[in-house]
């Protein structure tokens, strides 16, 4: 069991381009849970898998974002057309099912110039 | 909508000083209540949990009990040192959304920092 892990850890980008982050969970954890934190704040939910299905997105998240899981396995974020707003930390978490606790990524580092 | 707020920081103290970081919270029905620490350079770990009234949570020497009444889970620890120095965030599972559907995403405060000196 090696945690979970997120690529890349730092992403600088210019503005309207679009960028990918992956996500792989735990081995054998069925709830994968995207993130978002902004400096000086505590993370916000951006959206949840419950195997290969996204249960749930927040508002937060815009026709801009996307997220997948193909498999029930890894998951990508993406973000099309980037805004210097979504500069933030975008931070991943794992747990076996929905009553656990929830284990997280180191995260990505976003930059939008 | 669930929400959780957290006493403002930073929060500086001298090394086995007794440390208390407030922490109350906004939710329906009977959320589950943790708090998160995040070291420097390192990510979110979970503390310590609790999931019903009155259960106390604790770990390494830190324990937070879950106060209905008061809609309270305050951190505490009676002697800091200087390697619990970290960013500190309160947070909730709560059990919004139609059927259910929001079981197990997580609330956060804005988070407390901690800075101990020698």
């Amino acid at each position: 069991d090696t945690g979970v892990s997120q690529d890349p850890r730092h992403k600088i980008t210019k503005r309207g381009q679009n960028v990918t982050f992956r996500c792989d969970p735990i081995s054998e954890h069925n709830r994968l849970y995207w993130y978002r934190q902004t400096l000086g704040q505590g993370p916000e939910f951006l959206t949840y898998f419950q195997n290969e299905a996204q249960l749930e997105k927040s508002r937060l998240l815009s026709d801009r974002f996307s997220a997948e899981r193909p498999k029930g396995s890894f998951s990508t974020l993406e973000i099309q057309r980037t805004e210097q707003g979504d500069s933030a930390m975008y931070l991943c978490a794992s747990s076996p099912n929905w009553a656990d606790t929830q284990y997280f990524g180191p995260g990505t580092r976003l930059t939008v110039l | 909508g669930d929400s959780v707020t957290q006493m403002e920081g930073p929060v500086t103290l001298s090394e086995e000083a007794f440390l208390t970081i407030n922490c109350t919270y906004t939710a329906t029905g009977y959320p589950s209540l943790f708090w998160y620490v995040q070291y420097p350079g390192e990510g979110l770990q979970l503390l310590l949990k609790a999931t019903k009234a009155d259960d106390k949570g604790s770990n390494k020497g830190f324990e937070a009990t879950y106060r209905k009444e008061t809609t309270s889970f305050h951190l505490e620890k009676g002697s800091v040192q200087v390697s619990d120095s970290a960013v500190y965030f309160c947070a909730l599972s709560g059990l919004g959304g139609a059927g259910g559907t929001s079981y197990g995403k997580l609330t956060f405060g804005q988070g407390t920092i901690l800075t101990v000196h020698p």
